[in-house]
């Protein structure tokens, strides 16, 4: 099983709502990531997780708030947030191969819009 | 991580070879090249790395130069579903991935 998967797909929310995205994967992978995409942009590295620990969070505000509960998942919780938050939000996770080198695997993305 | 120069744009007829440039020329010596892909509306797709040597999986061929300042991905025949936009993407021991503009490749029918 080499999939990563993502739901909600689609997440419609207001300013003042707090609403979580999920992530998981089961290919044993101990890196997982959180991308964010705006349109017609390239995704941009939000925070990842090592070993269930946070390692690297890219100076991601506050509203944003990520969760490992365990090696499997990966949440991001959301509250506060600002219309220009909405975008794709891309999970993924790798192994730890040799120092550099490491697949990364994708999920489908939420497409998240904040109204 | 260093930076990588793309061409924004492609096209290759459908049944040819598809050859995407990527300049690289401040690489370091413990950075790999990473090549990805993404169709419309979904996740990036891993393709292929190489750190000095070519490289060949079921999906492409990565060309290294010598002296490692670019390389070139080649889809030996490109098809359709190949339209996308690819990224060349250095990373070193961080596994972090910073992505460029990348190339929107068009296979023309």
């Amino acid at each position: 099983d080499t999939e990563v998967t993502q739901t909600p797909k689609h997440l419609v929310m207001g300013m003042t709502n707090k609403k979580s995205l999920k992530c998981e994967q089961h290919m044993g992978h101990r890196a997982m990531y959180w991308y964010k995409q705006k349109a017609k942009k390239p995704p941009e590295l939000m925070f990842v997780y090592s070993y269930e620990k946070l390692s690297i969070n890219e100076s991601v505000p506050s509203r944003f708030s990520p969760e490992c509960p365990n090696s499997s998942l990966l949440n991001l919780h959301l509250h506060a947030l600002q219309p220009e938050d909405s975008a794709l939000y891309l999970c993924a996770s790798s192994s730890f191969g040799l120092a550099g080198s490491y697949e990364q695997y994708f999920g489908p993305g939420t497409r998240l819009t904040v109204t | 991580d260093a930076k990588t120069t793309q061409p924004p744009s492609m096209d290759c007829a459908e049944g040819r070879a598809a050859n995407l440039p990527c300049n690289h020329s401040t690489i370091s010596g413990n950075e790999y090249v990473y090549w990805y892909r993404q169709i419309h509306s979904q996740g990036p797709q891993y393709i292929i790395h190489g750190l000095k040597n070519n490289e060949t999986n079921e999906m492409a061929s990565l060309i290294i130069t010598e002296d490692r300042k670019s390389s070139t991905l080649i889809l030996p025949h490109a098809t359709l579903r190949d339209t996308a936009v690819y990224y060349c993407i250095l990373s070193g021991s961080a596994r972090q991935l910073t992505f460029g503009s990348g190339t929107q490749l068009t296979v023309l029918p």
